[in-house]
C-alpha cells in the first residue's frame, strides 16, 4: 500500500525549532519529488517546499525561505522539514505529498505544528 | 501574477450541475490539478491535466480549461461531493507550486 506518515509536530515557542518527518512506503521513493504543504486552522492550502527525487534540488515558498530546510534520505524512505525561527503564523497542519508532476497524488494524514508561548 | 483565484463558496441543489472555477495567468501555460478536502481529512487529488481522473474518482467530476480559467464541473452533484475544492498549478518557473484559495461547495 502506498503510504505517507508524518510525525514530529507539536507545541513550540516563538523563535523555536522543530523537525518534521515523513515516512514513505509502498513505492520507489527516490523516483519521486516530494513536497510539504501546510494548512493553517480554518484556512486554505499553502505550498511550502519541494525536493527532487535525488535530493539535489530544493524549492521554497517566499513565506518560509531562509527559515525552513527540506531534505530527504532515500535509503530510509524519509522526507524531512527542519523549521527554525518559528512564528505564530507557521501554526498549521503540515502535510507531505508525493509529486506525480501532474499533481500531488498521495498525501499523508498531516502533523500539527502550534507556535505559541 | 502567479496567484490563483477561486470563489470562496458555491452551492448546488442535489442532482444538479455545478462549476467551480480557478483563474490565474499561469493557467494559460499549465493545466490545473484539483483537490477535494473533507473536514478533518487530507486533500485528495480528483482531477488533473486536460481532464483526467485518478482511479476511484467518479466520472461525474470533470475538468476543462479556457484561457486563464480552469474549471471543475460536477454533473449530478451528490451529498458526498460537499467539500472544499482547491486548484493548484506550477508557477512560471515550473518549480514552485501555488494553490487557489479554495471553494467551499455546499450541496443543498
Amino acid at each position: 500500500e502506498v503510504q505517507l506518515v508524518e510525525s514530529g509536530g507539536g507545541l513550540v515557542m516563538p523563535g523555536g525549532s522543530l523537525r518534521l518527518s515523513c515516512a514513505a512506503s509502498g513505492f520507489p521513493f527516490s523516483s519521486y519529488s516530494m513536497n510539504w504543504v501546510r494548512q493553517a486552522p480554518g484556512q486554505g492550502l499553502e505550498w511550502v517546499s519541494a525536493i527532487s527525487g535525488s535530493g539535489s534540488y530544493m524549492y521554497y515558498a517566499d513565506s518560509v525561505k531562509g527559515r525552513i530546510t527540506i531534505s530527504r534520505d532515500n535509503a530510509k524512505n524519509s522526507l524531512y522539514l527542519q523549521m527554525n525561527s518559528l512564528r505564530a503564523e507557521d501554526t498549521a497542519v503540515y502535510y507531505c505529498a508525493r509529486d506525480a508532476y501532474y499533481g500531488f497524488d498521495v498525501w499523508g494524514q498531516g502533523t500539527m505544528v502550534t507556535v505559541s508561548s | 501574477s502567479s496567484g490563483l483565484t477561486q470563489d470562496p463558496a458555491v452551492s448546488v441543489a442535489l442532482g444538479q450541475t455545478v462549476r467551480i472555477t480557478c483563474q490565474g495567468e499561469i493557467l494559460r501555460n499549465y493545466y490545473a490539478s484539483w483537490y477535494q478536502q473533507k473536514p478533518g481529512q487530507a486533500p485528495v487529488l480528483v482531477l488533473y491535466g486536460k481532464n483526467n481522473r485518478p482511479s476511484g474518482i467518479p466520472d461525474r467530476l470533470s475538468a476543462s480549461s479556457s484561457g486563464n480559467t480552469a474549471s471543475l464541473t460536477i454533473t449530478g452533484a451528490q451529498a458526498e461531493d460537499e467539500a472544499d475544492y482547491y486548484c493548484n498549478s506550477r508557477d512560471s518557473s515550473g518549480n514552485h507550486l501555488v494553490f487557489g484559495g479554495g471553494t467551499k461547495l455546499t450541496v443543498l
